[in-house]
């Protein structure tokens, strides 16, 4: 069956340090794959779209890679501040948007 | 613009009552979408309308039912209210295939069921 994995235990890292998240999936051919922004109590807010031809995506301090033959993507935040600290998400396009299930970042100053 | 709004914020029911979440969107959207969200399960897609007048199930549609009698607006009904139902709900809109694939998600209405 399709399945997608983020990493279940909250990632706690020092501001100006890099975070790293992991979006791994299954069972899937995705054409599209997308990272939110959830904060606590919100919706989740899009934050990046990488398309299944793209390698890398850049925007500010934020950037994705997306690797099929892996079947995983990584979410970087470089120089990360404690106002990044959220629940990101990555959802995956494979007819409808199928989300994972998040990791919750924490930036300590 | 408002973006997407939903109506309530909180609600409580007894297991048996019904209601109806009431979602809006001022951005014209084509495609609109409810989901649940539960502890360690992510969203799950609940029902989603692809126009006016069109509704199709998703993930997890047991349990609800959904009308779009008009574009912006995108209705999230429970007949009889389960525990099971208690979660976080969103709704959330994207333009048509060809525009931008990024969905605008509401606030949320937080639902318990005793």
């Amino acid at each position: 069956s399709q399945k997608i994995e983020q990493n279940s235990e909250a990632l706690n890292i020092q501001e100006g340090k890099t975070a790293t998240l992991t979006c791994n999936y299954t069972n899937y051919s995705p054409a599209y794959l997308q990272w939110y922004r959830q904060d606590p109590g919100r919706g989740p807010v899009f934050l990046l779209l990488i398309r299944e031809n793209e390698k890398e995506k850049r925007k500010e301090r934020l950037k994705v890679t997306f690797d099929t033959t892996l079947k995983q993507s990584l979410f970087h935040i470089t120089a990360s501040q404690p106002a990044d600290s959220a629940t990101y998400l990555c959802a995956l396009e494979g007819g409808k948007l199928i989300f994972g299930q998040g990791t919750e970042l924490s930036v300590k100053p | 613009n408002a973006g997407v709004t939903q109506t309530p914020k909180f609600r409580v029911l007894k297991t048996g009552q019904s209601m109806t979440l009431l979602c809006a969107q001022d951005m014209n959207h084509e495609y609109m979408y409810w989901y649940r969200q539960d502890p360690g399960m992510g969203l799950r897609l609940i029902h989603y309308s692809v126009g006016e007048g069109t509704t199709a199930k998703g993930e997890v549609p047991d349990g609800y039912n959904v009308s779009r009698l008009k574009k912006q607006n995108f209705l999230l009904g429970l007949e009889s209210a389960a525990p099971s139902q208690t979660s976080v709900y969103f709704c959330a809109s994207r333009p048509p295939t060809g525009g931008s694939y990024e969905q605008y998600f509401g606030p949320g209405t937080r639902l318990t069921v005793t």
